[in-house]
């Protein structure tokens, strides 16, 4: 069965500092991986996707994740963060064949501090 | 921004009573998702629909029930309240079951059950 494990629940960090969010997932078959993110007080906003092909997704905020098969991972970085940055990240699995479903992990608050 | 809205955005009510919360769509999407999002577990698939009258159970099913019967709305209802229902629900859309394709989420919903 799926499932997906975000290593962080909390992550605090000072503004213009790289950040890795930790993401490992599990499956016997071939996955599309997600990046979600929530703003406070929001729902959630699609930041970056791997379907197939480049290993290395980036998203047009300065965001990337690398989909790493053999290690199950697909970390998201960021090189400098920012003030809005602060957010909610989750990380999500499906399928196909699945009906389209989302398996999400338990999501990374990150905290970034002036 | 997709048209998702959820009704109401805050809700009060008691231990038993019944609780019937709105998802409105104006993309014309097939497919629609109920969630709840609670601390340390992302968020977790209640039901889905494939269509107008198509539902089926997700994950945490147990205590809840849909319905839906036109294309822009997906109720989810609460038949007797429980606190361990208290929780943030989400609605989410998409145009396909593809794993590939991204679901929008709707602004949400608190829950508070006393």
């Amino acid at each position: 069965a799926q499932s997906v494990t975000q290593l962080d629940s909390q992550v605090p960090v000072f503004e213009e500092a790289p950040v890795e969010l930790r993401c490992n997932y599990s499956s016997s078959v071939s996955v599309y991986l997600f990046w979600y993110v929530q703003y406070p007080n929001q729902g959630l906003q699609l930041l970056l996707k791997y379907l197939s092909g480049s290993t290395l997704v980036e998203s047009i905020n300065g965001f990337e994740a690398e989909f790493n098969k053999s290690q199950t991972s697909f970390h998201l970085r960021k090189p400098s963060v920012h003030i809005s940055d602060t957010a909610e990240y989750f990380c999500a699995v499906s399928e196909n064949n699945q009906g389209g479903k989302l398996i999400f992990g338990q999501g990374t608050e990150l905290s970034v501090k002036p | 921004d997709a048209g998702i809205t959820q009704s109401p955005r805050h809700k009060v009510t008691e231990t038993g009573t019944p609780v019937t919360l709105r998802c409105h769509q104006t993309e014309n999407h097939r497919y629609m998702y109920w969630y709840r999002q609670d601390p340390g577990h992302g968020l977790r698939l209640i039901h889905y629909s494939y269509g107008v009258k198509d539902t089926d159970k997700g994950e945490v099913s147990d205590g809840y029930s849909v319905s839906r019967s036109k294309t822009e709305d997906f109720l989810l209802t609460l038949e007797s309240a429980t606190s361990s229902q208290t929780s943030v629900y989400f609605c989410a859309i998409s145009e396909s079951t593809s794993g590939r394709t991204q679901q929008f989420f709707g602004p949400g919903t608190r829950l508070t059950v006393l």
